[in-house]
């Protein structure tokens, strides 16, 4: 079985800073990895996948997420952030092999200030 | 672009009365989860299915919670009676075939009095 832990449930930051939220998982198998992002009321949007190839993969609005695998870790990054980052975000695992649905860490709140 | 419907968006009922959620997935997906997220809490599946058949609902209360996914295209996550503990967001999702990336509905926030 697979299991994700998000190891900050909030983070406040000033606007222009940079930020990371860690993730760790556990899985006894190759897994995938996602990170999605929950504005107040609304469902889940994907940010940022690995699935295979470049450990290093990238969103269009600037945040980044490294895959390491020794460390088992899947930590999100972004050089400076701001106001309209503020949401809620889930890192989730999946096994690779089928039938397997994503499993979700408890969430980080990101909290942006001027 | 392609959205998960999900109706209604928000829900109020009384505890012991029955509820019922409807979801449409993107059109070409095979697989379909329902998920409920607890206030403050990641989501937590309850069930998957792949075209019609159920592939996971170990979690899924089945003394009081049913879902079914009719010729593989919209589904119903039905709680009959609800309780209390049952006030959350259910979310649907759905992706092309097992174990890629799934999209989300808006959900549908329960509130059980």
């Amino acid at each position: 079985a697979q299991s994700v832990t998000q190891l900050d449930s909030q983070v406040p930051v000033f606007e222009e800073a940079p930020v990371e939220l860690r993730c760790n998982y556990s899985s006894s198998v190759s897994v995938y990895l996602f990170w999605y992002v929950q504005y107040p009321n609304q469902g889940l949007q994907l940010l940022l996948k690995y699935l295979s190839g470049s450990t290093l993969v990238e969103s269009i609005n600037g945040f980044e997420a490294e895959f390491n695998k020794s460390q088992t870790s899947f930590h999100l990054r972004k050089p400076s952030v701001h106001i309209s980052d503020t949401a809620e975000y889930f890192c989730a695992v999946s096994a690779y092999q089928a039938g397997t649905a994503l499993i979700f860490g408890k969430g980080t709140t990101l909290s942006v200030s001027s | 672009e392609a959205e998960v419907a999900q109706s209604p968006r928000y829900k109020i009922t009384e505890k012991s009365q029955a509820v019922a959620f409807w979801c449409d997935p993107i059109s070409g997906h095979a697989t379909l989860y329902w998920y409920r997220q607890i206030l403050g809490q990641g989501p937590e599946l309850l069930v998957q299915f792949q075209d019609e058949s159920v592939v996971d609902d170990s979690q899924l209360p089945k003394d009081r919670f049913s879902a079914e996914r009719l010729k593989g295209v919209d589904s119903t996550l039905k709680i009959q009676p609800a309780e209390l503990g049952d006030s959350a967001m259910y979310l649907c999702a759905s992706s092309l075939r097992l174990n890629t990336e799934a999209f989300f509905g808006q959900g549908t926030r329960l509130t059980v009095v």
